[in-house]
């Protein structure tokens, strides 16, 4: 049990739409990453978040972007869904400078 | 997106058996880590390496960081039922982990009883 709570956890949504994913980090952690697992792979970074700034992104599209509040706790947001945007979407949090992270059970979102 | 080279793919073995994985990568990283996903979960977080050259245990789960740092290897003795699962190696080059964990596409342990 990590401490990091994902909602919600599954959810099934049509290709041209918007969804917004939800991550609480475990007490204390101030930053929180953001990873796109598709089925077979390995988890692939697309941004984190420290003091509510974007202070890191990896190889994805703008209409991935994301929110951190003032809790800690974050959002994903991904515009104009497309088909390949169906994955496992996990989150991590971890303390500032760290080098490990601890995860989320994840939400499976499925395109349509 | 970039990801890290970990073999085997997946392994059978006998329950008792020792297992041994690795991972590579064309690049350096000043950290190491492994992780165990179990169905429908998050990666768990097994073991983390810091320095090269280190070699730290966790139980029956060993794991060196390379001296070249840009290899790390993850031993299992004794294995057991609930070993079962994927594993996963990530390497992360910078302190503060801004640009992100890099993945393997993970070893799938099987065990026959």
């Amino acid at each position: 049990e990590t401490g990091v709570t994902q909602s919600p956890t599954h959810l099934i949504k049509t290709r041209g739409q918007q969804v917004t994913l939800r991550c609480s980090s475990q007490s204390g952690h101030n930053t929180v990453s953001w990873y796109q697992q598709a089925l077979g792979q390995g988890p692939q970074f697309i941004f984190q978040y420290y003091r509510e700034e974007e202070n890191g992104r990896g190889n994805f599209p703008p209409r991935f972007s994301g929110l951190q509040f003032p809790n800690y706790s974050s959002e994903l947001n991904v515009n104009a869904l497309e088909l390949d945007d169906s994955a496992l979407y996990l989150c991590a949090s971890s303390l500032e400078g760290a080098r490990g992270a601890f995860f989320g059970q994840g939400t499976r979102l499925t395109v349509v | 997106g970039q990801q890290l080279n970990q073999s085997p793919q997946s392994m059978f073995i006998q329950e008792g058996e020792d297992v041994s994985m690795n991972c590579t990568s064309s690049s350096i990283f000043n950290t190491w880590l492994w992780y165990k996903q179990d169905p429908g979960e998050g990666p768990v977080l097994l073991i983390a390496l810091y320095k090269a050259g280190e070699l730290t245990s966790n139980g029956r789960l060993t794991a060196q960081f390379g001296i070249t740092r840009k290899d790390s290897f993850l031993n299992i003795s004794a294995s057991i039922p609930s070993d079962v699962g994927i594993y996963f190696c990530a390497g992360l080059r910078t302190g503060g982990g801004a640009d992100g964990l890099t993945f393997g596409k993970g070893t799938h342990l099987i065990i026959q009883p």
